[in-house]
């Protein structure tokens, strides 16, 4: 079926190495999220999109964090000069209706190593 | 501050029998809740939702409990299959929000 894709599904990068994490969402969902979910612990809220727009970047840790998603679809995260605590899971999820009260369709998640 | 709080970090129940899963928040504003399932190296997947207008919401074998006042909510499962093993995310929002918050999950065990 077309759920929510992610890739990679892992990737090992170097100490102060960019990465960009795509999320392929479902064919016409409004909603798409991020989230960074650490060993033993919940997925914790990045960002979030409404279409092409971010309504909401709160969640983001720094500045070496950027999520975009320019044609309302497709969305990319860019982690710049990554560090060791970056490393987790990272979930992508998207609705078909607006806002965070509603069900989300998870993708299966980038798993990235900093070394 | 966790806003999301599951404090039980795992659960073992017999096949048939009854599963309850807890969870506690803080935030006043959050008026929607869902629970989630998931398996390892997926994503969670979307279970029962209940909004704070209601305070019971039940779908098969899955029961959502919602105690407003003492900002608590259960997940039942009856009767239990070993399928169901999984850890259950707990999750809350505000509506008109773009942000959920999660609990850290209780892993559930089925036995047969």
């Amino acid at each position: 079926g077309a759920g929510v894709s992610q890739s990679p599904r892992y990737k090992v990068a170097k100490r102060g190495q960019d990465v960009a994490l795509r999320c392929d969402p479902i064919s016409g969902h409004v909603s798409l999220f991020w989230y960074q979910q650490a060993l033993g612990q919940g997925p914790e809220f990045l960002t979030y999109f409404q279409n092409e727009a971010q309504l909401d970047k709160s969640g983001l840790p720094s500045d070496r964090f950027f999520a975009e998603r320019p044609e309302g679809s497709v969305s990319t995260l860019k982690i710049q000069r990554t560090q060791q605590e970056d490393s987790a899971v990272y979930l992508c999820a998207s609705s078909f209706r607006r806002g965070a009260s509603n069900e989300q369709f998870f993708g299966p998640g980038t798993r990235l190593t900093v070394l | 501050d966790q806003q999301v709080k599951q404090n039980s970090p795992s659960l073992s129940v017999q096949e048939g029998r009854i599963s309850i899963l807890n969870c506690d928040y803080t935030n006043s504003m959050f008026d929607y809740f869902l629970w989630y399932k998931k398996y390892p190296a997926e994503g969670p997947t979307f279970l029962i939702s209940i909004s704070s207008i209601k305070d019971k919401n039940e779908d098969g074998r899955f029961t959502v409990f919602l105690n407003k006042s003492a900002k608590h909510l259960s997940l039942h499962i009856v009767p239990s299959q070993p399928g169901d093993s999984a850890v259950y995310f707990c999750a809350a929002s505000a509506t008109n929000a773009g942000k959920s918050t999660f609990g850290d999950g209780t892993t559930l065990t089925v036995k047969p």
